[in-house]
């Protein structure tokens, strides 16, 4: 079954230093998002992102967040300049249509930000 | 992939038995919803959806019950065994054109052998 692939799947970095977390969506999706989870909290949106372009985001994806597909694979999510509160894990997903068409958005295992 | 809190519900049945997994959701303007599984060290994974049109839908070994008067989402997962133990997620879109699931706080179900 067709899965979506996260790398890498733990991921340490010193606080105030750039990040990027990548996802290799289904082949066949054209809906991406981004996702994170805080120890002991709930999955929260962060970013949708379809035809090259962000479709909606959260509040919590602020200006140090960008999104990117940079080839037909992959697509990234990158961190400028780090937080202590960025330590989450960050799951990626995609789907094949957006969520009013009955279909359900796949989730990767997901990265384990650490910052230190 | 842990989705732990340390005050996560939990349920606890023996194998073989039914079990019954209970969400609210937040806002009656939701219109689809989703019933995640999540092991330790993976992420969620897809297991049954509903349109806010229907208030049953099955799938193999499991029900969804939507009750929108309540606003009160079930997962029946029938004849439990020890692989599905796991923390259970419900997720609901909001409709009006939002790409976002809002999930839950989640539930772990214990089976004991």
């Amino acid at each position: 079954e067709p899965e979506v692939t996260q790398t890498p799947s733990h991921q340490v970095t010193q606080m105030g230093q750039e990040v990027i977390l990548r996802c290799v969506p289904i082949s066949n999706h054209l809906y991406f998002y981004w996702y994170r989870q805080i120890l002991g909290q709930k999955v929260e949106f962060l970013v949708s992102f379809y035809n090259n372009e962000i479709s909606e985001k959260s509040e919590i994806f602020d200006d140090q967040f960008s999104v990117e597909r940079p080839d037909g694979s992959n697509f990234t999510l990158k961190i400028r300049s780090t937080k202590l509160e960025d330590s989450a894990m960050y799951f990626c997903a995609s789907s094949t249509q957006g969520l009013q068409s009955n279909q359900p958005q796949h989730f990767g295992d997901g990265t384990r930000l650490s910052i230190l | 992939g842990e989705s732990v809190g340390l005050h996560l519900p939990t349920l606890s049945v023996q194998e073989g038995d039914n079990s019954i997994i209970n969400c609210a959701y937040s806002n009656s303007a939701s219109d689809y919803f989703i019933w995640y599984k999540q092991e330790s060290g993976k992420g969620p994974q897809f297991i049954i959806d509903i349109r806010s049109n229907m208030d049953k839908r099955q799938g193999q070994r499991v029900t969804v019950l939507l009750n929108k008067t309540v606003k009160h989402l079930s997962l029946q997962i029938a004849a439990t065994q020890p692989g599905d133990s796991a923390v259970y997620f419900c997720a609901e879109n909001r409709g009006d054109s939002s790409y976002k699931l809002i999930f839950g706080s989640g539930t772990r179900l214990l089976v004991r052998p």
